[in-house]
């Protein structure tokens, strides 16, 4: 079956502990996102990259880097300097840049 | 700016009613349309989509939306809801003229219960 996979489904941290959250796709998908989402703000974008080997910025990357060194990942790192990392972190893909996205099942990441 | 609007931020239905979810886009190109849905703590899954030809689209679940270009709308509906709608709905608008500047807008969802 094809899809993207988000592991792992709750992820607890200490504060200042950098945590990186996992997205692998089988789609055949080139472009890759990431998005935070928190309740009743809607899904705002962190990151996206269009092709392997590239990425970009979205609308709220302070905090956070990524890497996209295979087609099928994109893994997210959720650095200390984020100021509030408590959140619920959905991945996504398409065929080409913003196109039709297909999601992930979310990572809710909690950090105390 | 670009934007788009979802005025109802909750939503409360029987179930057998019908539905209608609004969605209010301010776009300066030609826009392509999305309907998303969000079971509680799961991911997205698209519903139906509009890029261009026929303006009333048919989606999974039961649902449709139309767009109206001279409303800048694309509202959701369905004609007879089952409790199982019960979930968050998001619209999300692109555009087919910006290259590779554009992106996706989303809407901030729209929460839909359904009483038995």
């Amino acid at each position: 079956d094809g899809g993207i996979t988000q592991s792992p489904k709750y992820l607890f941290r200490k504060e200042g502990q950098n945590v990186t959250l996992s997205c692998e796709q089988n789609l055949n998908h080139d472009a890759m996102y990431w998005y935070r989402q928190d309740p009743g703000q809607g899904l705002r974008l962190i990151y996206y990259s269009q092709i392997v080997n590239d990425f970009q910025k979205g609308d709220i990357a302070e905090g956070y880097s990524v890497s996209r060194e295979k087609k099928e990942s994109f893994p997210l790192t959720v650095t200390s300097a984020q100021k509030n990392p408590t959140a619920f972190y959905l991945c996504a893909s398409s065929i080409r840049l913003w196109d039709e996205q297909y999601f992930g099942p979310g990572t809710r990441l909690t950090v105390t | 700016a670009q934007s788009v609007t979802q005025p109802d931020i909750h939503i409360t239905v029987s179930e057998g009613a019908s539905l209608e979810l609004r969605c209010n886009y301010s776009y300066g190109a030609t826009p392509y349309l999305f309907w998303y849905v969000q079971s509680p703590g799961q991911g997205l899954q698209l519903l139906l989509k509009y890029f261009s030809g026929d303006t009333l689209v048919q989606g999974i679940k039961g649902f449709e939306a139309e767009f109206k270009r001279s409303q800048s709308s694309f509202n959701l509906r369905k004609p007879s809801v089952h409790w199982s709608d019960a979930a968050e709905y998001f619209c999300a608008v692109g555009s087919l003229n910006a290259g590779n500047n554009r992106k996706l807008i989303w809407g901030l969802g729209t929460s839909l219960a359904v009483n038995p």
